[in-house]
């Protein structure tokens, strides 16, 4: 099955500083690859996506990459602010079911 | 709100009961999900349905574990005989059949705590 390692595990910014989280999988059929945040004790709340056929996404100040043949993504945030403290998620599918990472608790310093 | 809904919100049961959960989807979403979260980590998927089918059952779902959509609508998530390994946040998703991606939207789980 599908194996995603998310990468670090803990990320601290300055404010206004950039941040990135890097993942990979493993199954070269997964094709549908998003990310979620989640504040604690709330839901995974999807924040933006990519397929396979694309190879960049932008919406603001977030931003996903695409290596397919590396079978690593990518979540990019510029612009950091106090409100982007949460716990980041990156997943991978194939068909229907995530294969979801093991998070990236994301704090930005005021 | 017409987002995913999920009741209750918290269970606190003893070891070797029987609880049950609710999941209403998004009301056009067919497609509707279960996952299971511990904390530190990523969800995990249990079990999806397309309609009232039940299509596909991850190996962590044991024989105790049942989940229904009976009428193509809201789901129900049974764990007979509970364990203290069962204490997780027990998430359900819905998805649409028209969309290009497969956008899942999360409820707002269930946190089961068995003592």
């Amino acid at each position: 099955g599908e194996n995603v390692e998310q990468h670090p595990s803990t990320l601290s910014v300055q404010e206004g500083d950039s941040a990135v989280i890097k993942c990979t999988y493993s199954d070269s059929a997964s094709n549908y690859f998003p990310w979620y945040k989640q504040e604690l004790g709330k839901r995974p709340q999807l924040i933006i996506d990519i397929r396979s056929n694309v190879g960049e996404k932008k919406d603001q100040r977030i931003a996903v990459t695409l290596n397919k043949t590396a079978k690593h993504f990518s979540l990019h945030i510029t612009e950091t602010q106090p409100e982007d403290s949460a716990v980041y998620f990156c997943a991978a599918s194939g068909s229907y079911q995530l294969t979801f990472g093991k998070g990236t608790k994301l704090s930005v310093i005021p | 709100d017409t987002g995913v809904s999920q009741d209750p919100r918290h269970k606190i049961t003893k070891r070797g009961q029987n609880v049950t959960f609710r999941c209403d989807p998004i009301s056009e979403h067919n497609r509707l999900y279960w996952y299971r979260q511990t904390l530190g980590q990523g969800p995990e998927f249990l079990t999806y349905f397309q309609n009232e089918a039940q299509l596909e059952k991850s190996r962590l779902l044991s024989d105790r574990f049942s989940a229904e959509r009976p009428k193509g609508s809201f789901s129900t998530l049974e764990i007979q005989r509970t364990e203290q390994g069962d204490s997780a946040m027990y998430l359900c998703a819905s998805s649409s059949p028209g969309q290009v991606r497969n956008e899942q939207f999360f409820g707002p789980g269930t946190r089961l705590t068995v003592l």
